[in-house]
């Protein structure tokens, strides 16, 4: 078994400010992502990477940036936090293309 | 454009009856169709999944029914519990792309 992990649990910015959300993973596996879940809007993918130091971008990509320095971890920076983006931040990850995607527990962003 | 549709917003069953959820989809390439289930506070979880080459895939309670010519795919809840209550995400994703497309959810509530 493994087990993911996101911090923080809850971020509170300004609006404008740079925001960084960490994910942990202990799974080993190779496959990392971040999705956003707005309420009403089920889930959207920022970014994801296949292998450390690779990044992929999903269909919300504008507006962040993403960081896979080794391959336990996957970094998603807000670059420029909007009130328009509250929402919860969901880090997934993934063995290979027929393994099951495994979520974690998520980061409420709250902007001010 | 929402790739992947989902029907109905939310849906009240009385405990036994089967609950019904609709998605389709518009890329021929999808190829893994999973339904997620969210309960509130907790991030998703996969349920149930299915590939093309079958139309039909059950686990206990939960059957997907998937038509590939149509582009549908439906899960059906049997002898629906209240402890089945949760929102539901269809999803899809082809061979190529490595993230996720979510429908909107189907806020699901089984009254006793």
């Amino acid at each position: 078994g493994g087990i993911i992990t996101q911090t923080p649990k809850f971020l509170i910015g300004q609006e404008g400010q740079k925001l960084t959300l960490k994910c942990q993973q202990n799974f080993n596996h190779d496959t990392m992502y971040w999705y956003r879940q707005d309420s009403g809007k089920g889930l959207r993918l920022i970014y994801y990477s296949i292998t450390e130091n690779d990044l992929q971008k999903g269909d919300l990509s504008e507006g962040y940036d993403a960081s896979r320095e080794k391959k336990s971890s996957f970094s998603l920076t807000v670059t420029s936090a909007q009130k328009n983006e509250m929402a919860v931040f969901l880090c997934a990850s993934r063995e290979n293309s027929y393994a099951e995607q495994f979520f974690g527990p998520g980061t409420r962003l709250t902007v001010l | 454009q929402q790739q992947v549709r989902q029907s109905p917003q939310s849906l009240t069953v009385w405990e036994g009856e089967t609950a019904i959820l609709n998605c389709s989809y518009e890329d021929s390439t999808f190829d893994y169709f999973p339904w997620y289930h969210q309960f509130p506070g907790e991030s998703p979880a996969l349920l149930i999944a299915i590939r093309p080459v079958s139309n039909k895939k059950e686990d206990g309670r939960f059957t997907i029914f998937f038509n590939k010519r149509e582009k549908k795919f439906s899960l059906h809840i049997a002898d629906s519990q209240p402890g089945d209550s949760a929102t539901y995400f269809c999803a899809a994703r082809d061979n190529y792309a490595q993230g996720l497309t979510f429908g909107l959810g189907t806020r699901v509530s089984v009254f006793p």
